[in-house]
């Protein structure tokens, strides 16, 4: 089975310039997230889908950071416009509802964004 | 609120060594408790699971137990090998899952 795929997987972007990080879940996972990782602040949610419905966006982050579930098997994170703290890695995970995996996070290898 | 917390920032070892990682957690009810390892250019990825009271998980020689009598689930291994080097997470949930602020492992030969 294919795992969560990211693209790419590394971006610089210039200072207020628009990106777009992409997303495509394990298939049949209902729950899909998007995470910020950093050293000092370590795992933060940005944004929580379930069924494609946004159940949860990290309050820090609404100004300029959006993500959307287009469809079951694609999510974007749009970041705009772009700071140089937004630098990071970007984790997208999914889960499944039900069974004995429930919960269990699974995620893809991250994008890693330099902005300048 | 719900919360993780784990003690050790980094911790640096020898080859051989015994680990363990201290994670108490603060929850309602019975979550389910997670340890999870992320290797350097790697997202993280489950190492292993427990949701009841005494309920052991064990995955790749490294082992924890759901203690909710002193809320933790500390991970230990015996003997620690160059490869285990990573960061390891703790978590919970639900509601949704918490993360501890993971613990940088670094052994060497």
């Amino acid at each position: 089975d294919a795992g969560v795929t990211q693209t790419p997987r590394h971006e610089v972007a210039e200072k207020g310039q628009t990106i777009i990080l992409k997303c495509e879940p394990v298939s049949g996972h209902n729950d899909l997230f998007w995470y910020r990782q950093t050293k000092i602040q370590g795992l933060e949610l940005l944004s929580y889908f379930r069924s494609k419905s946004l159940m949860e966006d990290g309050g820090a982050f609404k100004d300029r950071f959006k993500a959307e579930m287009l469809n079951s098997s694609f999510s974007t994170l749009k970041i705009q416009p772009t700071e140089p703290k937004d630098s990071a890695v970007y984790l997208c995970a999914s889960s499944v509802l039900g069974g004995s995996s429930q919960n269990t996070l699974y995620f893809g290898a991250g994008t890693r964004l330099s902005v300048l | 609120g719900d919360s993780v917390t784990q003690t050790e920032g980094q911790v640096a070892l020898s080859e051989e060594d015994f680990l363990t990682i201290h994670c108490n957690y603060s929850a309602s009810g019975y979550p389910t408790l997670f340890w999870y390892v992320q290797y350097p250019g790697e997202g993280p990825q489950l190492l292993f699971r427990a949701s009841r009271d005494k309920e052991k998980g064990s995955s790749r020689g490294f082992e924890a137990t759901y203690d909710k009598g002193t809320t933790s689930f500390h991970l230990r291994k015996a003997s620690v090998q160059e490869s285990d080097s990573a960061v390891y997470y703790c978590a919970l949930t639900p509601p949704r899952i918490f993360f501890g602020d993971g613990t940088q492992l670094v052994v060497k030969p």
